[in-house]
């Protein structure tokens, strides 16, 4: 079955300064991979997706890109704010089947320093 | 449009004892999933509903089930409950019409349960 690992568990930067989250998966037919927002005490919500017809997704300071031969993708966050700080979560999945589930990472916690 | 509704949001029980979790999705959506997150765990998926049929099954134990009604609202229960499963549920539910398009999950603000 599909295995997704996130990297790193914690993640601190400088405010303005850019941050990476990668993930990487086995299931080489997963062709969907959203990418979750939990600020604290909040539910998670969607702050980008990507699908596997394209290699890179922007929107305004986040950016996703994909690689389907090295399996990975990976969360860019540019220009950092306060507002940043949260746990980022990645999934993948594959929509052609009847087994259609999301595998979630084991989230990373961004801290974003004054 | 309302969001993503579960009740209660807090709940206290005693060991041994068992909870039933309620969860309404967003009207018109048809598939609700179920996640037990814990610290340090992220999300664990329990299992996915889709048209009141149990379409996907996470890794745990035969205490934790569900269903789903014919208005796509969803249950979880969780008999003889034990110390560990002192969690945060979620659920989630996404516009999928059968024609295994990928869509947003929304999730809800979750049920806090603690297990004493």
């Amino acid at each position: 079955g599909e295995n997704v690992e996130q990297h790193p568990s914690t993640l601190s930067v400088q405010e303005g300064d850019s941050a990476v989250i990668k993930c990487t998966y086995s299931d080489s037919a997963s062709n969907y991979f959203p990418w979750y927002k939990q600020e604290l005490g909040k539910r998670p919500q969607l702050i980008i997706d990507i699908r596997s017809n394209v290699g890179e997704k922007k929107d305004q300071r986040i950016a996703v890109t994909l690689n389907k031969t090295a399996k990975h993708f990976s969360l860019h966050i540019t220009e950092t704010q306060p507002e940043d700080s949260a746990v980022y979560f990645c999934a993948a999945s594959r929509g052609e089947d009847s087994n259609y589930q999301l595998i979630w990472g084991a989230g990373t916690k961004l801290i974003i320093k004054p | 449009k309302a969001g993503v509704t579960q009740t209660p949001r807090y709940l206290i029980k005693t060991r041994g004892q068992q909870v039933t979790l309620s969860c309404s999705p967003i009207s018109g959506h048809r598939s609700v999933s179920w996640y037990q997150q814990t610290p340090g765990q992220g999300l664990q998926f329990l299992f996915e509903y889709f048209s009141e049929t149990q379409r996907n099954k996470g890794n745990f134990p035969g205490r934790f089930s569900g269903r789903q009604f014919s208005n796509s609202r969803s249950e979880m229960n969780v008999s003889t409950l034990e110390l560990g499963d002192s969690a945060l549920y979620l659920c989630a539910s996404s516009l999928d019409e059968g024609f295994r398009v990928n869509t947003e999950a929304f999730f809800g603000q979750g049920t806090r349960l603690t297990v004493v």
